[in-house]
């Protein structure tokens, strides 16, 4: 089982431009989160998708959308890059039945925006 | 709106004692879940402990064991006979019962130094 992973690790891009990062959830399960973690801060939830649509959604703005396939991996995309973005993106994935509290949580993509 | 608290950014213990570390929060719902995440250097978010605010029992596994005082909303993880490998920030983290909402809620984390 390779548990939950994601790509690309490591990413730089240039302000205003466009990013999409990538998650693959653990076998079995079907709604994936996204997270945001800031230099020394903990993670901050951005939004989950299950069944391909989104679920519910933290306090980050438009520029942050995403898209799950049927497959259930997922993309997250961030639109018109801000210096601010630049953080450690974690995916997290979790089955529907089962131990509800059960989220596993990928390495993560480190993001530097400049 | 919910908040987590972790009042001490960095720790250290010697190899092999034990430490404590603190963590409060604010809800005001009755029932929802409290975890410690360990995050090592590697980025891997993993899960070392979980209670359920229902339970009047402290969650205990092997080394790591919780004490949880619900009605202080205080919810602190010890870490007995500490061990290299512990060395890693320590996020304590909410999650509500209610309903579909299945976002985790982080504290701001606590470093844990181990001395050899």
């Amino acid at each position: 089982d390779a548990g939950v992973t994601q790509s690309p690790t490591h990413l730089i891009k240039t302000r205003g431009q466009q990013v999409t990062l990538r998650c693959s959830p653990k076998s079995g399960h079907d709604t994936v989160s996204w997270y945001q973690q800031a230099l020394g801060q903990g993670p901050q939830f951005i939004f989950q998708y299950y069944e391909e649509e989104e679920r519910q959604r933290g306090n980050f703005p438009d520029r942050f959308s995403g898209h799950q396939f049927p497959n259930y991996s997922s993309e997250l995309n961030v639109n018109a890059l801000l210096l601010g973005d630049s953080a450690l993106y974690l995916c997290a994935s979790s089955p529907t039945s089962g131990s509800i509290y059960e989220q596993y949580f990928g390495p993560g993509t480190r993001l530097t925006v400049t | 709106a919910q908040t987590v608290t972790q009042s001490q950014p960095e720790m250290s213990v010697q190899e092999a004692e034990t430490v404590t570390l603190s963590c409060t929060y604010d809800t005001s719902e009755s029932d929802y879940y409290l975890f410690w995440y360990k995050q090592p250097p590697s980025r891997q978010m993993i899960l070392v402990i979980r209670q359920e605010a229902y339970k009047q029992q402290n969650a205990t596994e092997n080394r790591f064991s919780v004490n949880f005082q619900k009605a202080a909303k205080s919810f602190s993880l010890k870490i007995s006979d500490s061990q290299l490998g512990d060395a890693a920030m320590y996020f304590c983290a909410y999650r509500t019962l209610r309903g579909r909402d299945d976002k985790i809620i982080f504290g701001k984390g606590t470093r844990l130094h181990i001395l050899p």
